[in-house]
């Protein structure tokens, strides 16, 4: 049974780009939760996403946007790239009800900006 | 505003001891806290949880103590193992009302404990 995977795995962009990350939720899951991880540091939340729409939002500002599809994979679109933005990201999946506090990870995307 | 404190940042220990990582929470509306297990080039995987109506929970070598009083927590392992070298965070999540699904409530996790045990 796969977990939650993520795609890419690593890549590089430089000031002013824009990056789409894409995750795909553990079977039988259908929230999809995004956080960004710095070195050093704990995850923060990004934003969730349930039944196609952004349920919560954490402190992040525009520039980070997501997508959930029919299928209940997801996206995150980081615009006008700053350096800062350079952390892992990574996709949590879980479900709704009895079982809804347990978040799955994936492996995350790591993402450099120069 | 860091909502979960995370103490110590790192800790070595030697094989077969019993390391102690300590967290404090502000927010009493908090009421689930888990702790996640990471090794290098990986995710996050959970290792155990507690809500605040248990004063201690044990998983195998893995257990939490939960003082509610003081808004503290902590993670012991016994008889800790090299295997067991990763970071550890704990975690926090609020009762967040509403009438939608999803995972209520977002989880706020501590700065993280990396955690070297030594053969």
């Amino acid at each position: 049974d796969a977990g939650v995977t993520q795609s890419p795995t690593h890549l590089i962009k430089t000031r002013g780009q824009q990056v789409t990350l894409r995750c795909s939720p553990k079977s039988g899951h259908d929230t999809v939760s995004w956080y960004q991880q710095a070195l050093g540091q704990g995850p923060q939340f990004i934003f969730q996403y349930y039944e196609e729409e952004e349920r919560q939002r954490g402190n992040f500002p525009d520039r980070f946007s997501g997508h959930q599809f029919p299928n209940y994979s997801s996206e995150l679109n980081v615009n006008a790239l700053l350096l800062g933005d350079s952390a892992l990201y990574l996709c949590a999946s879980s479900t709704t009800g009895y079982g809804a506090n347990v978040l799955t990870f994936g492996a995350g995307s790591r993402l450099t900006v120069l | 505003q860091q909502q979960v404190k995370q103490s110590p940042q790192s800790l070595i220990v030697q094989k077969g001891g019993i390391p102690i990582i300590n967290c404090a929470y502000e927010n009493t509306a908090f009421d689930y806290f888990p702790w996640y297990q990471q090794f290098p080039g990986k995710g996050p995987a959970l290792l155990i949880a507690i809500r605040p109506d248990v004063s201690e929970k044990k998983e195998g070598r893995f257990t939490i103590s939960f003082n509610k009083s003081a808004k503290q927590f902590s993670l012991h392992i016994m008889d800790s193992q090299p295997g067991d070298s990763a970071t550890y965070f704990c975690a926090a999540k609020g009762d967040v009302s509403g009438n939608y699904g999803g995972s209520q409530g977002n989880l706020i996790f501590g700065k993280g404990t990396k955690l070297s045990v030594k053969p």
